[in-house]
This record gives structure tokens, C-alpha cells and sequence, in this order.
């Protein structure tokens, strides 16, 4: 079964300043993707940057990229510049590639809540 | 276009009760899934439907079901309330294509007392 964990439960970072939150997973596919999904305080999950693990290339977003190693099973995100709006938790998360559209599951890791410091 | 609602927000119940929950996805989705959200289990996959149809289920057992009708609205029922069950819940729904982005709704507070 795949796995995801996100070792670091809490994080802080200075405004303006960069913060990377780590991600490992386990799986024995070799087609999949994987997400870093921010819940601010009022818990809408959003969508900040998703990598497809055939793509070599990191997937960048504006100020948010992350850093894709697919032998190590490593997946962390990269915040540059931090604001206050950053402020939440970000879950890291896995989602199997099932040709045919068989399934939108996501497997999520247990979070990392950063905090940004004025 | 508006996005995924669920209501209630927030509920109160007592153990053994009954409650259901609903998701109403964007306008054109048919994928629906849903998570349990706890402080100790974290995020963990309910179930997930499209067109009507269950397509993916996750560890849970019986007492939780769902049902998706033929507008893509999906309900979740759990029976039995445990103390266990007080979470949030989150709905998301997507196009349900091999890969779309899924978007989140606000989430059910379940409170079992």
C-alpha cells in the first residue's frame, strides 16, 4: 500500500524569507502524482502545485516549487519569498495514476502546519 | 462558478444517532470523494463516486455509506454515531477523468457527544 509522510508536524518561517517542507512517500508504481494541497484556518483545501512523476521537470507555481526525486521517493515544496497569507496546513499528498479514470483517491500525509512570522 | 458546498457546516450529535451529510459539487463535475479529517488519523479516504456509481471505497466500516444522485449531489450517511466518528468531513469533486483536479469544500464539523 502507498504511504505518505511528512516528518516536520510544524514549521516557521520570517516574512520574505524561503521555507521547504519535506515529503517522502512509498510505492511500488512508477505512474503517479503527487500534490501539496494548502488548508489555511478556515479549512478549504486548495490545490498549490501538483508534479507528475514521469515528468522530470519540477513543477513550479509562481512563488511555490518543489523539489521531485523520484528514486529517493522525495517530494518537498519550496516557498520563496513567505507572506502572512501562507500561514496554514499543507498536506502532501499521493494519487495513483489508474488508466480508464478508475479512481480520484488521494493519500494524504499528515500535514505540516507553518507558521509566518511578521 | 461556484464551488463545492456542503451542508451543514457544523453538527451536533449523540452516540447511536444517525446523520447524513450533504456535497453539492461545481456545476459540471461528476466525481465526488469523500474524507474523514482527524487530529489523530488525519485525512483519510471515505469514498468516492461518479456518475452515480461507487468507484472506490475506502477502510471504514459498514455504518458509513454514501450515495451520489444523478446531479452529482452526494449524501453520506453514518449510523451509529460513535464518539469516534466526531470529525470534519470534506467532500471533493472533479471532472472524474483519469486525472483532474479535484476541488475541496468547506467541510461538515461532526461533533458526537
Amino acid at each position: 500500500a502507498q504511504t505518505v509522510t511528512q516528518s516536520q508536524p510544524e514549521m516557521s518561517v520570517q516574512e520574505a524569507e524561503t521555507v521547504t517542507l519535506s515529503c517522502t512517500y512509498d510505492t511500488s508504481e512508477s505512474d503517479y502524482y503527487l500534490f501539496w494541497y494548502k488548508q489555511p484556518p478556515s479549512r478549504q483545501m486548495i490545490l498549490v502545485i501538483r508534479q507528475e512523476a514521469y515528468k522530470q521537470q519540477n513543477a513550479t507555481e509562481n512563488r511555490f516549487s518543489v523539489n521531485f526525486q523520484k528514486a529517493a521517493k522525495s517530494f518537498s515544496l519550496k516557498i520563496s519569498d513567505s507572506q502572512l497569507g501562507d500561514a496554514a496546513m499543507y498536506f502532501c499528498a499521493y494519487h495513483h495514476k489508474l488508466y480508464g479514470g478508475a479512481t480520484n483517491k488521494l493519500i494524504f500525509g499528515t500535514g505540516t502546519l507553518l507558521a509566518v512570522q511578521p | 462558478k461556484a464551488g463545492v458546498t456542503q451542508t451543514p457546516r457544523y453538527l451536533i450529535k449523540t452516540r447511536g444517532q444517525q446523520v447524513t451529510l450533504s456535497c453539492s459539487p461545481i456545476s459540471g463535475h461528476r466525481s465526488v470523494s469523500w474524507y474523514q479529517q482527524t487530529p489523530g488519523q488525519g485525512l483519510q479516504f471515505l469514498f468516492e463516486y461518479f456518475s452515480e456509481t461507487q468507484r472506490n471505497k475506502g477502510n471504514f466500516p459498514g455504518r458509513f455509506s454514501g450515495r451520489q444522485f444523478s446531479n452529482s449531489r452526494s449524501e453520506m450517511n453514518v449510523s451509529t454515531l460513535e464518539l469516534g466518528d466526531s470529525a470534519l468531513y470534506l467532500c471533493a469533486s472533479s471532472l472524474g477523468g483519469v486525472y483532474n483536479e479535484q476541488f475541496f469544500g468547506p467541510g461538515t464539523r461532526l461533533t458526537v457527544l
